[in-house]
């Protein structure tokens, strides 16, 4: 059964980066896509990026001049930075696993374990 | 357009059908997966692929697709299904991933 924490501050500073990382436990980290997505309060959810087979990543256009993430095999851990905070970035961050793949001419993409997430707040 | 169309929210009656609906170009190349999401909690996937329901999760809940457009189904809502849903996937150019903005269900 894979599980999935979320690590990192729960206060950040505006302008500073928010760093957070997800630790997966009951499985191997070298193949899904490895997601991070937030959910200001009262809002949806938000796509900040993944990384693919522990090199390949994408990002939210929105988001992509700020964000970076980067997988530690070693410690079956990925993480993410986002830099140049602002109150906006109040949210609460989750870290997901992703499947695709084809199906009858379809492709299909689903998230199918999420950590809990955890909340930060960007407040001076 | 690279983006996902919910309805913000519906309402059902106990043991009724309600069916909510997601619609975006995505969609025409891709299954939708499906997202129930209870306050305070995180997401739980209920569908994904063509019409595939992760163990656990209730065969009262079904996806379904046409063009543009993907449906979830709940056929005999209860009570404990009241709850945000959010529909995903992802664009076939950019490969980035695509929320919808979500949609409250009120079980009445």
């Amino acid at each position: 059964q894979v599980q999935l924490q979320e690590s990192g501050p729960g206060l950040v500073k505006p302008s500073e980066t928010l760093s957070l990382t997800c630790t997966v436990s009951g499985g191997s980290i070298s193949s899904y896509f490895w997601s991070w997505i937030r959910q200001p309060p009262g809002k949806g959810l938000e796509w900040i990026g993944y990384i693919y087979y522990s090199e390949s990543t994408n990002y939210n256009p929105s988001l992509k001049s700020r964000v970076s993430i980067s997988v530690d095999t070693s410690k079956n851990q990925f993480s993410l930075e986002l830099r140049s905070v602002t109150a906006a970035d109040t949210a609460v961050y989750y870290c997901a696993r992703g499947i695709g793949g084809v199906f009858r001419r379809y492709y299909y993409y689903y998230m199918d374990v999420w950590g809990k997430g955890t909340t930060v707040t960007v407040s001076s | 357009s690279s983006e996902l169309t919910q309805d913000p929210a519906v309402s059902v009656a106990l043991g009724q059908t309600v069916r909510i609906t997601c619609q975006g170009d995505s969609l025409r190349s891709y299954y939708a997966s499906w997202y129930q999401q209870k306050p305070g909690q995180a997401p739980v996937v209920v569908i994904y692929g063509k019409n595939n329901r992760p163990s656990g999760i209730p065969d009262r809940f079904s996806g379904s697709s046409s063009g543009n457009t993907a449906s979830l189904t709940i056929t005999g809502a209860q009570a404990e299904d009241e709850a945000d849903y959010y529909c995903n996937s992802r664009d076939s150019r950019s490969n980035r991933v695509l929320f919808g903005g979500g949609t409250k269900v009120t079980v009445l």
